[in-house]
């Protein structure tokens, strides 16, 4: 089946020490999204690709990067996590635009810092 | 900014009763409002969603129902049962976006008891 995959499902990471993220994509969708949820609150975006193109949210913190080497591969990179950024990470897909019933989540990846 | 507003916050319901989220938001560029259903550990899933021009519609147990004029929207959930014991959002989208962004409501948390 067509999905949006997400490796490690849980990841635990000591303080400072730098992070990867991935998420893969069979959907072959435009666009890539990276959400940050903490408990009990919505999604967050922290940034999305539209194709090789970089958009980055106004209050990401630039602890967080993101690449796309290619459509159907994204990665959220953490340079020094803080106990602060313990939370779930989503990755999303889409078409762009109109299709929302393409908008696709994966199942999240559980990052703790000790 | 809450773009959305979403409330209540948690609510349980015996089981076979109603349950009701409502949401409301400001921005009139939205034109697309789909909620999203989380279990635990897992991404939000969709689960139904409509447009403005619409005032209601109903899959199954889930019914949206839609009032532009006042800017507000809400899911029913007919006859719940444990197994709906999830967090429900509420989102908006500018379909005429190329991003497709999602807006979030802050989420409600249903518990159905037996």
């Amino acid at each position: 089946d067509a999905m949006v995959i997400q490796n490690p499902r849980y990841q635990v990471t000591q303080f400072g020490k730098p992070v990867t993220l991935s998420c893969s994509q069979t959907l072959n969708h435009n666009v890539m999204y990276w959400y940050q949820q903490k408990s009990s609150q919505a999604p967050k975006l922290l940034f999305h690709y539209y194709d090789k193109d970089f958009n980055n949210e106004a209050d990401t913190p630039d602890n967080f990067q993101s690449r796309r080497p290619n459509t159907s591969f994204c990665f959220l990179d953490i340079r020094s996590p803080g106990l602060g950024d313990a939370a779930m990470y989503l990755c999303a897909t889409s078409r762009g635009g109109a299709d929302l019933y393409g908008y696709t989540f994966g199942s999240g990846t559980r990052l703790t810092v000790v | 900014q809450q773009q959305v507003k979403q409330s209540p916050q948690s609510l349980i319901v015996q089981k076979g009763g109603i349950s009701i989220i409502n949401c409301a938001y400001e921005n009139t560029a939205f034109d697309y409002f789909p909620w999203y259903q989380q279990f635990p550990g897992k991404g939000p899933a969709l689960l139904i969603a409509i447009r403005p021009d619409v005032s209601e519609k109903k899959e199954g147990r889930f019914t949206i129902s839609f009032n532009k004029s006042a800017k507000q929207f809400s899911l029913h959930i007919m006859d719940s049962q444990p197994g709906d014991s999830a967090t429900y959002f509420c989102a908006a989208i500018d379909r005429g976006s190329t991003l497709g962004r999602l807006y979030f409501g802050r989420g409600t948390q249903l518990t159905v008891w037996p």
